[in-house]
């Protein structure tokens, strides 16, 4: 089992630019959520999603758009690409009615110059 | 304004020492408490949780200690090992309105030392 997965890992935008970012999951878990981690900072929720085909705004939406067509994959898009979207991105899944813990994918490391 | 809070942004220990890492917090709706471990270009990694009814949970060296009134927490690790070495994330969590879908909530990390 891969667990969870991210695609790309490493992606060099210029300022406008748009590009997507893949989270795939084995897992068969229900939820997947967004984050991003910068410099000194704690991660802080983009988007989540509680199922297949629907999607909620977290603490940082703006500028993020995302969609779940599949249970397994949750994408997040960039459509505007800008420098302050420099980031680390996270991956997360959780289990319904488990733990409460949430599984976290290996990361992209974005940069916008 | 940060909900979670952790303060020392580093911390070396000797090896067979003990490691604690303290996170502070502020919101009364966190129901639960976790510690995640992140080792450089991984994500992380669940360590271990407690509930806000708890005041104590041990799992082999890790145990997280809750002192609710004081709104602190805390992870020992006993005995460090070098293996342990990594950035700590307390996080704290709440459920979002319906389902059991969760809201976490991060410190901005510990990254932790032990030396040989």
């Amino acid at each position: 089992n891969a667990g969870v997965t991210q695609t790309p890992k490493f992606r060099v935008l210029k300022t406008g630019q748009s590009m997507t970012l893949l989270c795939a999951q084995d897992m068969n878990h229900e939820y997947m959520y967004w984050y991003r981690q910068d410099p000194g900072m704690g991660l802080r929720l983009i988007h989540y999603s509680v199922g297949e085909g629907t999607t909620a705004k977290g603490e940082v939406p703006d500028g993020y758009n995302v969609s779940r067509l599949k249970k397994q994959n949750f994408l997040l898009g960039l459509e505007s690409a800008a420098p302050s979207q420099t980031s680390v991105y996270f991956c997360a899944t959780q289990l319904v009615g488990g733990p409460i813990e949430q599984y976290f994918g290996p990361g992209t490391r974005l940069t916008v110059t | 304004d940060q909900q979670v809070k952790q303060n020392s942004p580093s911390l070396s220990v000797q090896e067979g020492r003990i490691s604690i890492l303290n996170c502070d917090y502020t919101n009364s709706m966190f129901d639960y408490f976790l510690w995640y471990k992140k080792y450089p270009a991984e994500g992380p990694t669940f360590l271990i949780s407690i509930s806000s009814i708890k005041d104590k949970n041990e799992d082999g060296r890790f145990t997280v200690f809750l002192n609710k009134s004081a709104k602190h927490l805390s992870l020992h690790i006993v005995p460090s090992q070098p293996g342990d070495s990594a950035v700590y994330f307390c996080a704290a969590s709440y459920r979002f309105s319906s389902g059991s879908a969760r809201q976490l909530t991060f410190g901005s990390g510990t990254q932790l030392t032990v030396l040989p």
